[in-house]
């Protein structure tokens, strides 16, 4: 079955540096999300991805975040300036066309703010 | 906002029982997901519905919209389906992310 890949698999920085996280979706996708997962809690959804824009985002997805297809393969979730509440699972996720097919997500980033 | 309620939180069974896992919902949804987390992280979907039931293997989901809930039963249980079971909903609307709901962390024992 095809993949999503995410790399890298765990991302260690200091308070106030600025993170890359990257993603590989699967290659005819179409549809491109962002969701997080803190430690204990539950699954939230960060932004989803369309046709070079950002299609929806919730509440946690400030200023200080940013989404790009910079080529034909990767999506990045930059966080600019990190707090330690950013601290948590990263996942990249994608889909075909129709907007309920299954989805497709990658294995995660953990990132570790110190 | 759509809240969605999993229960139970926690589940421990022999193998070979018959699983039941619920998920109910607070505002009409256009999809449910049904998805699997395993100790190291990844997440797999396992269903979407918008209605009625579906079966994989020994899996089968199904989706009442009228009275917002959903099911997950695994029949004939075996060790190797512990993991943590997630309902997530997709709200009506032309909204594109998905609410999750908490989890249930299923435990089989041999």
């Amino acid at each position: 079955e095809p993949e999503v890949t995410q790399t890298p698999s765990h991302q260690v920085t200091q308070m106030g540096q600025e993170v890359i996280l990257r993603c590989v979706p699967i290659s005819n996708h179409l549809y491109f999300y962002w969701y997080r997962q803190i430690l204990g809690q539950k699954v939230e959804f960060l932004v989803s991805f369309y046709n070079n824009e950002i299609s929806e985002k919730s509440e946690i997805f400030d200023d200080q975040f940013s989404v790009e297809r910079p080529d034909g393969s990767n999506f990045t979730l930059k966080i600019r300036s990190t707090k330690l509440e950013d601290s948590a699972m990263y996942f990249c996720a994608s889909r075909l066309i129709m907007a309920n097919e299954k989805l497709f997500f990658g294995s995660g980033t953990q990132l570790s703010v110190l | 906002k759509n809240e969605v309620e999993q229960s139970p939180q926690n589940l421990t069974a022999q193998e070979g029982e018959f699983i039941t896992i619920n998920c109910s919902y607070s505002v009409g949804i256009s999809a449910l997901h049904w998805l699997q987390q395993h100790p190291g992280g990844g997440i797999v979907s396992l269903f979407m519905l918008s209605s009625g039931k579906k079966k994989h293997g020994r899996l089968i989901a199904t989706i009442n919209i009228q009275e917002k809930h959903s099911s997950l039963h695994i029949t004939a249980s075996h060790p190797r389906d512990s993991a943590v079971y997630i309902c997530a909903v997709r709200s009506g609307g032309g909204a594109d992310g998905l609410t999750f709901g908490k989890g249930t962390h299923l435990i089989i024992q041999p």
